[in-house]
């Protein structure tokens, strides 16, 4: 059974940090690139950072671009967002998702959430 | 980049069949045959429900639909049924600096 499951969520204050991860099972890992999507409150969903499967590339939407890195460890079948610099609207859920192809994410996480506030 | 445009909101009755537009530019859902579109629970993980303009994946039922002409890609739901109430987002990929966008969303209610 495919798993992805989020976690590190929480509240944190603007300018703060917070590192998510999201861990895969059920399927192999190595041989999916990955993704990172977040729905604000009330709002659609939001695509905002992929690495490919060996982590060879990284490409990052421009909200969080400077802001965020993705990383991966195949070793463990584990991807992480590093958030640095957190602002209010980056308050949201966020997903985790593995692709076979570009844009078609076969699987999805429930998602971590994230609230930024002081 | 902007978001896709989908209508915020569409509604049918059960056994029906409803469209969900979805409308980028030439530079995103006209440049490329990768759409796809997802079905959201809130609370949940969204599903794959179409890639690649028209695909199914396997277990998705063959009442779910897609299509593309020029700018806009389409999701149809015939024979609607009370589980397929749900939020639905298209997906594009969008070139090599973009990468993939979504659709704002559309609320499906099954009346």
């Amino acid at each position: 059974q495919v798993q992805l499951v989020e976690s590190g969520g929480g509240v944190v204050q603007p300018g703060g940090s917070l590192r998510l991860s999201c861990a895969g099972s059920g399927f192999t890992f190595s041989g999916h690139s990955m993704h990172w999507v977040r729905q604000s409150p009330g709002k659609g969903l939001e695509w905002l950072t992929f690495i490919r499967y060996d982590g060879s590339d990284r490409y990052y939407a421009d909200s969080v671009k400077g802001r965020f890195t993705i990383s991966r460890d195949n070793s463990k079948s584990t991807l992480y967002l590093q958030m640095n610099s957190l602002r209010t609207d980056d308050t949201a859920v966020y997903h985790c998702a593995a692709d076979t192809a570009m844009g078609r994410f076969d699987y999805w996480g429930q998602g971590t959430l994230v609230t930024v506030s002081s | 980049q902007s978001a896709l445009t989908q209508p915020r909101s569409v509604s049918g009755s059960p056994g029906q069949s409803v469209t969900i537009s979805c409308t980028g530019t030439n530079s995103d859902v006209g440049a490329y045959n990768y759409v796809s579109w997802y079905q959201h629970h809130p609370g949940t993980a969204p599903k794959l429900m179409i890639y690649d303009v028209s695909k199914r994946p396997s277990g998705v039922p063959d009442r779910f639909s897609g299509s593309k002409s020029g700018n806009t890609a389409s999701l149809t739901i015939s024979g609607l049924q009370a589980e397929d109430e749900a939020d639905y987002y298209c997906c594009s990929f969008a070139g090599s600096y973009t990468i993939l966008i979504f659709g704002g969303g559309t609320k499906l209610t099954v009346l």
